[in-house]
């Protein structure tokens, strides 16, 4: 079974750093795109970036790049999402999803994992 | 704002047809690029529902449909059960942006 494991909730303070992450198991790691995705308390999804963990190749939608950094260890199977300097409007639910390519930029997401919750607050 | 517009609500009683419209551009949907969705059911992680404009995953119920035409996509959900309560979004990549898209989603009532 395609499976996506993340860690657990996190409860920070401002300024503090934080790295999250996302285990694959039931398919080969490398060859697949993980990108994550934020939903802020009651709002929508936003699709944040990807990682190509064969080569770590790395793709950011311009308001988060400098703000997070995505990395992966195809040697264990796992994506990661970090953070240097947290601020309570990183406070959100963070999702990690397997893409998977059609043509082209024409991708869909169709493995999640369950989510981590980010808290920051002082 | 997204540049894929949801209606924030849609309502139906059990046994009805609701529809969920994605409206795009010619950046994204009008574009080569297809339109996914997605349910959040409440408390748990976005699953796949659609695929490629049409396409169910194995698993996913019959009662689910898609459909594409030019700038918009669509999901309609038949016999409508109380189970089918959740957020919906749609997905695309748009070429302007560069990157890949929500919906702002849709909240599902099953009244």
């Amino acid at each position: 079974e395609v499976q996506l494991v993340q860690s657990g909730a996190e409860v920070k303070k401002p300024g503090e750093s934080l790295k999250i992450s996302c285990k694959g198991s039931g398919y080969s790691f490398s060859n697949y795109w993980i990108g994550w995705v934020r939903q802020m308390p009651g709002k929508g999804l936003e699709w944040m970036g990807i990682i190509y963990p064969g080569d770590s190749d790395t793709r950011y939608r311009p308001s988060f790049e400098g703000q997070v950094t995505i990395s992966a260890d195809k040697s264990i199977s796992t994506a990661y999402l970090q953070w240097s300097s947290l601020k309570a409007s990183d406070t959100a639910m963070y999702y990690c999803a397997r893409h998977v390519s059609l043509t082209g930029s024409n991708y869909y997401m169709d493995v999640w994992g369950k989510g981590t919750t980010v808290t920051v607050s002082s | 704002q997204s540049v894929l517009t949801q209606p924030p609500s849609v309502s139906g009683a059990p046994g009805q047809r609701v529809t969920i419209s994605c409206t795009g551009s010619s950046s994204n949907i009008g574009a080569r690029y297809d339109a996914h969705w997605y349910q959040r059911l409440p408390g748990t992680a976005p699953k796949l529902l659609i695929y490629a404009n049409t396409n169910r995953p194995s698993g996913v119920s019959d009662r689910f449909s898609g459909s594409k035409t030019g700038t918009s996509a669509s999901l309609a959900i038949t016999g409508l059960q109380a189970e089918d309560e959740a957020d919906y979004y749609c997905q695309s990549y748009d070429s302007s942006l560069n990157y890949w898209v929500f919906g702002g989603g849709t909240k599902l009532t099953v009244l």
